[in-house]
């Protein structure tokens, strides 16, 4: 594998469903995102992981929970979701979170289509 | 605040046709990144390129490439040639440092045969 991978790439769930989405990142990086893109909207960054430690959360309701066990993994756990949190939820990697006056390129997975009835 | 805007929502061209996607930005920093991501139909975003603010030179790569103005605060992105595999969502982004990119909302670029 190479690149950035997710599984499942499709995912249908219930609002009293639990799941898990994951993400694995080969490309030796340090830090990982999670993104939400819903239709019509710019993406939108949810957590952010730096050598597995949460460095940032873009107030994310509790619904979604992530784990970052170590710097190449990080799931995103989902319960009791919504409706409006059908989206396709997109990882992304990039060698270390950066400081705030420099930048590192985001490298994307190709996201988890998920579907919330 | 930051800001990105892709006024072009959707463009359809014919193969081998010239198109250019306007991306136009706001930001109060004087450093700051620009990218290009590519996000085709199975919805990967694919990394195109990452500008610096303080290096304005014109770049291309194959058919594509990308004019950066300072002076208009625009960094657009032209493809030559176009090919229907070039079919697909394009998004600009902007980062003033850290890790929170800006996205325009895209525009959907179709090219028929």
């Amino acid at each position: 594998e190479t690149g950035v991978t997710q599984t499942p790439r499709h995912l249908v769930m219930g609002m009293t469903n639990k799941k898990s989405l994951k993400c694995e990142q080969h490309l030796g990086h340090n830090a990982m995102y999670w993104y939400k893109q819903s239709a019509k909207k710019p993406l939108e960054l949810m957590f952010v992981y730096n050598f597995k430690e949460q460095t940032e959360n873009n107030s994310v309701p509790s619904r979604f929970s992530p784990e970052c066990p170590n710097s190449s993994h990080l799931f995103l756990h989902l319960h009791t979701l919504q409706p409006e949190d059908s989206a396709l939820y997109l990882c992304a990697s990039s060698l270390q979170a950066p400081s705030d006056t420099s930048t590192d390129t985001q490298y994307f997975g190709p996201g988890t289509r998920l579907t919330v009835l | 605040a930051q800001k990105v805007t892709q006024a072009q929502t959707e463009i359809s061209v014919v193969e081998k046709e010239d198109v250019t996607l306007d991306c136009v930005y706001e930001t109060r920093d004087t450093t700051y990144y620009l990218f290009w991501y590519k996000q085709p139909p199975s919805g990967e975003l694919v990394f195109l390129i990452r500008r610096n603010s303080f290096d304005e030179q014109n770049e291309i790569s194959g058919r594509y490439s990308w004019n950066f103005q300072k002076s208009t605060s625009s960094f657009n992105f032209t493809i030559t040639a176009s090919q229907v595999v070039d079919s697909a969502v394009y998004f600009c982004a902007l980062t003033g440092g850290g890790n929170k990119l800006t996205f325009g909302t895209g525009t959907q670029l179709k090219v028929e045969l």
